[in-house]
């Protein structure tokens, strides 16, 4: 079974910081993504990721940045963190080439800024 | 274009009662819409897919209905059950990109 691992399930930081969410994947797929989900909105993409140090800016990028230094690891950072970041994130990963693979999902990181 | 509309926001059905999630597309290049089950605390799973050279595929109680021309799909929830109690997402992508245009979502309730 594909296995996403993200690094904490809940998070509570202050406005201004700098956040790192992280985000592990165990099956060696070559495409990530981050999305934040909130209530009556869905899933929206914030970035992902082809290929190791490849970033793509998906619908919401505003506020973050990624990193992809290796395969298996994809990172959320938000710069500067603000009130309305706080958010449900949710880390994918899928095998690259068709598109008619599903995405595997974390279980997500609930984050709060102050 | 890129949008998938999704109805009902919310759902209450009594346990053994069929589930209906409708969902309605735009861009004619979408090939593959899988739909997502969420329980709380939890990422999304895939549940059930399907690609548009077929009308219906049913794994268990779950079915999806797809009609091409008019570019509207839908996931058939048979016998539903408490436990059935999810938020469910439909999903689109096209061949030619990586991403997914997901639906906002529809949260069943199934009353025991």
């Amino acid at each position: 079974d594909v296995k996403v691992t993200q690094s904490s399930r809940y998070l509570v930081k202050r406005t201004g910081e700098k956040v790192f969410l992280e985000c592990v994947q165990d099956m060696d797929h070559e495409n990530m993504f981050w999305y934040r989900q909130d209530p009556g909105l869905g899933l929206r993409l914030i970035y992902f990721s082809y290929d190791v140090k490849m970033k793509e800016k998906g619908d919401i990028p505003e506020g973050y940045s990624v990193s992809r230094e290796k395969k298996e690891r994809f990172s959320l950072i938000l710069e500067s963190a603000s009130t309305n970041q706080t958010s449900m994130y949710l880390c994918a990963s899928r095998t690259g080439g068709s598109s008619n693979q599903p995405q595997h999902f974390g279980d997500g990181t609930r984050l709060s800024i102050l | 274009q890129q949008q998938v509309k999704q109805s009902p926001q919310s759902l209450i059905v009594q346990k053994g009662g069929i589930s209906i999630i409708n969902c309605a597309y735009e861009n004619t290049a979408f090939d593959y819409f899988p739909w997502y089950q969420q329980f709380p605390g939890k990422g999304p799973a895939l549940l059930i897919a399907i690609r548009p050279d077929v009308s219906e595929k049913k794994e268990g109680r779950f079915t999806i209905s797809f009609n091409k021309s008019a570019k509207q799909f839908s996931l058939h929830i048979m016998d539903s059950q408490p436990g059935d109690s999810a938020t469910y997402f439909c999903a689109a992508s096209a061949n030619y990109g990586q991403n997914f245009v997901f639906g906002p979502g529809t949260r069943l309730s199934v009353l025991p």
